[in-house]
């Protein structure tokens, strides 16, 4: 299998535009994280999705960040408009949840690692 | 929610040193995870552990559940062991089972 592919794995943008991110999760598995990870704050949950349907999405910033599975092989995220403080690695991650508490093994994407200018 | 501290932060050895990282928790949990991230590079899964030990390679995690600590152990430590270790748990603060993650260890192994 060929993993969690993430693209891009770098992006430079200006204040203002439009940041798209996007992801491609192990096949096979139910559940897609999208976590974003600063010096300062570590490793963050954003959002979260069991079978495409977004069940967690309290770590969502603000308004101007959104997320989208639109099918079991396929997530982005959108930030619109971008800030300077929005620069960091965005990382998404899947995994297979059986039923029960166990999120399961998660299995990360190289990153995307965003500079907004 | 669940509370999760590392120890120590940083940790520098020699190779070949038997090296121990910690975490703890408050909370009572299903599961913990341990990752690692080398610099500039991604996360990768190490464990996953709900009671009792588990080995891969000269990698070992032990969880004691009554106690609420994890700790990762690397034998004969390597300087390509260097990386960050971060451990997880399950955030169990309201209906999600997100998980909540350690400050992280940076381990340097220096030859």
């Amino acid at each position: 299998d060929a993993g969690v592919i993430q693209s891009p794995r770098h992006e430079v943008t200006e204040m203002g535009q439009e940041v798209t991110l996007r992801c491609k999760p192990i096949s096979g598995h139910n559940s897609l994280f999208w976590y974003r990870q600063t010096m300062m704050r570590g490793l963050e949950l954003l959002i979260y999705f069991n079978n495409n349907v977004p069940i967690d999405d309290s770590g969502m910033p603000e308004d101007r960040f959104s997320a989208k599975m639109p099918n079991a092989s396929f997530s982005t995220l959108k930030i619109q408009p971008s800030e300077p403080r929005d620069s960091a690695v965005y990382f998404c991650a899947s995994s297979l949840r059986s039923s029960g508490a166990n999120t399961g093994e998660l299995f990360f994407g190289e990153g995307s690692r965003l500079t907004v200018l | 929610k669940n509370e999760v501290e590392q120890s120590p932060q940083n940790l520098t050895a020699q190779e070949g040193e038997f090296i121990t990282i910690n975490c703890s928790y408050s909370v009572g949990i299903s599961a913990l995870h341990w990752l690692q991230q080398h610099p500039g590079g991604g996360i990768v899964s190490l464990f996953m552990l709900s009671s009792g030990k588990k080995k891969h390679g000269r990698l070992i995690a032990t969880i004691n559940i009554q106690e609420k600590h994890s700790s990762l152990h690397i034998t004969a430590s390597h300087p390509r062991d260097s990386a960050v270790y971060i451990c997880a748990v399950p955030y169990y603060g309201g209906a999600t089972n997100k998980l909540i993650f350690g400050t992280g260890t940076l381990l340097a192994v220096q030859p």
